[in-house]
């Protein structure tokens, strides 16, 4: 089967750093992506990951494993700004993408 | 125009009658797609575009239908709108097909069927 769990919610204090999870099933896997999305507005691509390692840009980075099927997205030095739901996606068997529920990121001052 | 577009913001619609949430980009995009997202629910793919002229359908795609007749325009039909069609709908596009090309959504339509 195709699927991918996140975790629902998660609270996190300014300035600090949290990991967001994300495993997945899929029969076609052609990489992973993460979204950040907004309250009220549209997702907004944040990273792309294709081989096993670790990806940075600036204050986010971007995990992955395939033999696991585990990724995390890393925020570092949180902001208010951050707080969102960020979105996990895969490619799955049809070549389209499946996407996580999203994990909404409450940060707290 | 820059990025894409969709038209209506919102809307309030009685069960029954017939919809066409419209989405135009202005980037040549091959491929676009439709979404619902659902509160506590992943967004799902209604239908999708590789290319002007085909379309193909995505994991939702009762009661929806959809046209590429060029490669700017993607709107979405609902035939005979029901309750459960109740969502927030994004159209998106992507410079390639095939689920490995970043995909670059619209501020979405939030549509009511009562």
């Amino acid at each position: 089967g195709q699927n991918i769990d996140q975790p629902t919610e998660m609270t996190a204090t300014e300035g600090a750093i949290v990991q967001i999870n994300c495993t997945y099933q899929t029969s076609g896997f052609n990489g992973l992506f993460w979204y950040q999305q907004h309250a009220g507005e549209a997702p907004t691509f944040l990273s792309y990951n294709v081989l096993d390692g670790l990806e940075e840009k600036g204050r986010f980075s971007s995990f992955l494993s395939r033999s696991k099927g585990y990724s995390y997205l890393l925020l570092k030095e949180l902001q208010m700004k951050d707080s969102a739901s960020y979105l996990c996606a895969v490619t799955g068997s049809n070549y389209q993408l499946i996407w996580g529920a999203g994990t909404k990121l409450i940060i707290k001052p | 125009i820059a990025g894409i577009t969709q038209a209506p913001t919102s809307q309030i619609l009685a069960a029954g009658r017939r919809m066409t949430l419209r989405c135009t980009q202005d980037m040549r995009h091959n491929a676009m797609y439709w979404y619902r997202q659902d509160l506590g629910l992943g967004l799902r793919l209604i239908h999708y575009s590789n290319t002007a002229g085909t379309t193909g359908k995505g994991e939702v795609p009762d009661g929806y239908s959809v046209s590429r007749a060029n490669t700017d325009d993607f709107p979405l039909t609902l035939a005979s709108a029901v309750p459960s069609q109740t969502s927030v709908y994004f159209c998106a596009s992507s410079e390639l097909a095939g689920g490995s090309d970043t995909q670059y959504f619209g501020p979405g339509t939030r549509l009511t069927v009562l």
